[in-house]
């Protein structure tokens, strides 16, 4: 059984360009959610899917950010024009059904 | 909406000896009660969960915690620490859509 997969596990992108996160869940868990960890913070939520419908938002989820999941499997997190704050670790999670949430190793960014 | 505080940022501790890291929360709703590990640049991993039931929970490397609902926390113990369990610790509660967490405590054990 694996757990959840995220692909990069490393990005360092200049200031102002797009970069896309990949996120495989548990096989089979309909809950998808997605965080973002700052250093030295803990994870701030910013969405969570139930299959392929987005079921919430946080405010910290601008608009230079969007997340799908187009068949309720993967998903991707895309940030547009990138800024320095955007700088984080970002982590994907799943469960089935939401009570036990397991998280994967997570994709930092770097915005130079 | 619920919150969580983790009282200590960091807590230094000898090999061998207990600890307790400390965790309170608040919440209008009934709700589930996680402790999840971090090590160095590494994502979070699932210590243990309190979702019903007996109130004292227990994970496999010597950790407890116990749910104490009149006083809104859920302090995780452990008698006798390893070199080892050097990391950050996050408690976090849910009300059955998503997790909040404290800002975590930085166990630092020393030889």
């Amino acid at each position: 059984d694996t757990g959840v997969s995220q692909d990069p596990r490393h990005k360092i992108t200049k200031r102002g360009q797009n970069v896309t996160f990949r996120c495989d869940p548990i096989s089979e868990h309909n809950r998808l959610y997605w965080y973002r960890q700052t250093l030295g913070q803990g994870p701030e939520f910013l969405t969570y899917f139930q299959n392929e419908a987005q079921l919430e938002k946080s405010r910290l989820l601008s608009d230079r950010f969007s997340a799908e999941r187009p068949k309720g499997s993967f998903s991707t997190l895309e940030i547009q024009r990138t800024e320095q704050g955007d700088s984080a670790m970002y982590l994907c999670a799943s469960s089935l059904g939401g009570n036990t949430i397991y998280f994967g190793e997570g994709s930092w960014l770097t915005v130079v | 909406a619920q919150s969580v505080t983790q009282l200590d940022s960091q807590v230094p501790v000898f090999e061998e000896a207990p600890v307790e890291l400390r965790c309170n929360y608040s919440s209008s709703v009934s709700v589930y009660l996680f402790w999840y590990v971090q090590y160095p640049n590494q994502g979070l991993q699932l210590l243990l969960k309190y979702l019903s039931g007996s109130t004292l929970v227990e994970s496999i490397n010597g950790f407890e915690a116990e749910f104490n609902k009149s006083q809104t926390s859920f302090h995780l113990r452990k008698p006798s620490v390893h070199i080892s369990d050097t990391a950050e610790y996050f408690c976090a509660v849910s009300a059955g859509n998503m997790l909040t967490f404290g800002g975590g405590t930085r166990l630092m054990v020393k030889p």
